[in-house]
């Protein structure tokens, strides 16, 4: 397909359990980004990259949450020993340039269940 | 501390009427304001855009109105039509965006 595919689409891990999530963007787009979406509310950024640089992780709740994109396309996010909280849709984005006015193109998420 | 709001959480507009999606921002560093669309299941998809240094944009039976000054957008839906059921949030990008809470409109047939 021509969009960003997440995977997987649900996820339920039990807590204290590691979870990877994986993006794979639009080819040829050199930014990307993750969300954490929670129920009602807007998607709140998470990281960024440029390739393969992770340029901003400002937005990661915590140091249980890390982001990669080793060789500038597919992009995992783990999260390790989850907690209840972490429970959330994970959205990933991505745009072709790095340009402030670049829309970036939404996946259709990893639904998260932590019980 | 939310930078973007949308205070309005639902809207119920008629079939052909004009639906209009309001949205407030308090940083004045933002520079690109972005109208993204979402469906049940689905990720958010978008629609439309407007650089800070413009008042207006238009799209089709879309507009986004800016009045920097008030730091307030707004989106128009004209006319309306059933599909446009969905759930809208504005963003305004310094780089990365940062969403509003969203808001549902429904449009009844």
């Amino acid at each position: 397909g021509a969009g960003v595919s997440q995977s997987p689409r649900y996820k339920v891990a039990k807590r204290g359990q590691d979870v990877a999530l994986r993006c794979d963007p639009i080819s040829g787009h050199v930014s990307l980004f993750w969300y954490q979406q929670a129920l009602g509310q807007g998607p709140e950024f998470l990281t960024y990259f440029q390739n393969e640089a992770q340029l901003d992780k400002s937005g990661l709740p915590s140091d249980r949450f890390f982001a990669e994109r080793p060789e500038g396309s597919v992009s995992t996010l783990k999260i390790q020993r989850t907690q209840q909280e972490d429970s959330a849709v994970y959205l990933c984005a991505s745009s072709l340039g790095t340009g402030v006015g670049q829309p970036q193109h939404f996946g259709d998420g990893t639904r998260l269940s932590i019980l | 501390d939310q930078q973007v709001k949308q205070n309005s959480p639902s809207l119920s507009v008629q079939e052909g009427r004009i639906s209009i999606l309001n949205c407030d921002y308090t940083n004045s560093m933002f520079d690109y304001f972005l109208w993204y669309k979402k469906y049940p299941a689905e990720g958010p998809t978008f629609l439309i855009s407007i650089s800070s240094i413009k008042d207006k944009n238009e799209d089709g039976r879309f507009t986004v109105f800016l009045n920097k000054s008030a730091k307030h957008l707004s989106l128009h839906i004209v006319p309306s039509q059933p599909g446009d059921s969905a759930v809208y949030f504005c963003a305004a990008s310094a780089g990365m965006l940062t969403f509003g809470g969203g808001t549902r409109l429904m449009v009844k047939p």
